[in-house]
């Protein structure tokens, strides 16, 4: 079936510094894939997505590209911020499974001043 | 526009007990989903209803779970009787049908059995 794998946290980061979480997916189809984040003590938001290949999606300095040929939708930011220290999912859904999201386990970020 | 509605926020019950959790989606949202969070893990789907009608229940344990969405608006979650394993974050969301279209989550109720 569908799965999601992302690195294991956490990773701890100082500020400025350039993020990657790394994320890889199998899929029988042509899944979307997303990132989510849930900031401590909220629920869970969509960060970013791409609905095909070579897509790239981008959001607050974040940036993921679809790549087919390696299953992968790494996340990446180029100077993170305290600001941004949260837990963070990637996930895919298989419009023809009815759209359900398949989660990873979750990354999570800290980010020191 | 107001996003999902969760109720209670918290919930602390001893196993064998039973417990409810509310969800009001976001208006004109055909699809809801609930799905269960364990600590360190990612949401996992429980069950997803398309209005009144259940499109996905293959996760769910239907021995002490049961879920419905009345009237395919504002759907209820139980558990009877609880275990402690049921301790989780209950996250409902809701798209406005299945598919590709994105899907907001509501802020969870967080349930622990002791």
């Amino acid at each position: 079936g569908n799965s999601v794998t992302q690195m294991e946290g956490p990773v701890t980061l100082s500020e400025e510094a350039f993020l990657t979480i790394n994320c890889t997916y199998t899929a029988t189809g042509y899944p979307s894939l997303f990132w989510y984040v849930q900031y401590p003590g909220e629920g869970l938001q969509l960060l970013l997505k791409a609905t095909k290949a070579d897509d790239k999606g981008s959001n607050k300095g974040f940036e993921a590209t679809y790549r087919k040929e390696t299953t992968s939708f790494h996340l990446e930011k180029g100077s993170v911020q305290v600001s941004d220290s949260a837990v963070y999912f990637c996930a895919l859904s298989d419009y023809n499974q009815g759209g359900k999201l398949i989660f990873g386990q979750g990354t999570e970020l800290s980010v020191k001043p | 526009e107001a996003g999902v509605a969760q109720s209670p926020r918290y919930k602390i019950i001893e196993k064998r007990q039973s417990v409810a959790f509310w969800c009001n989606p976001i208006s004109g949202h055909a699809t809801l989903y609930w799905y269960q969070q364990i600590l360190g893990q990612g949401p996992k789907l429980l069950i997803q209803f398309q209005n009144n009608g259940v499109v996905d229940d293959s996760q769910l344990p239907k021995d002490r779970f049961s879920a419905e969405r009345l009237k395919g608006v504002d759907s209820t979650l139980k558990i009877q009787p609880a275990k402690l394993e049921d301790s989780a974050v209950y996250l409902c969301a809701s798209s406005y049908l299945e598919g590709a279209y994105e899907q907001y989550f509501g802020p969870g109720t967080r349930l622990t059995v002791t």
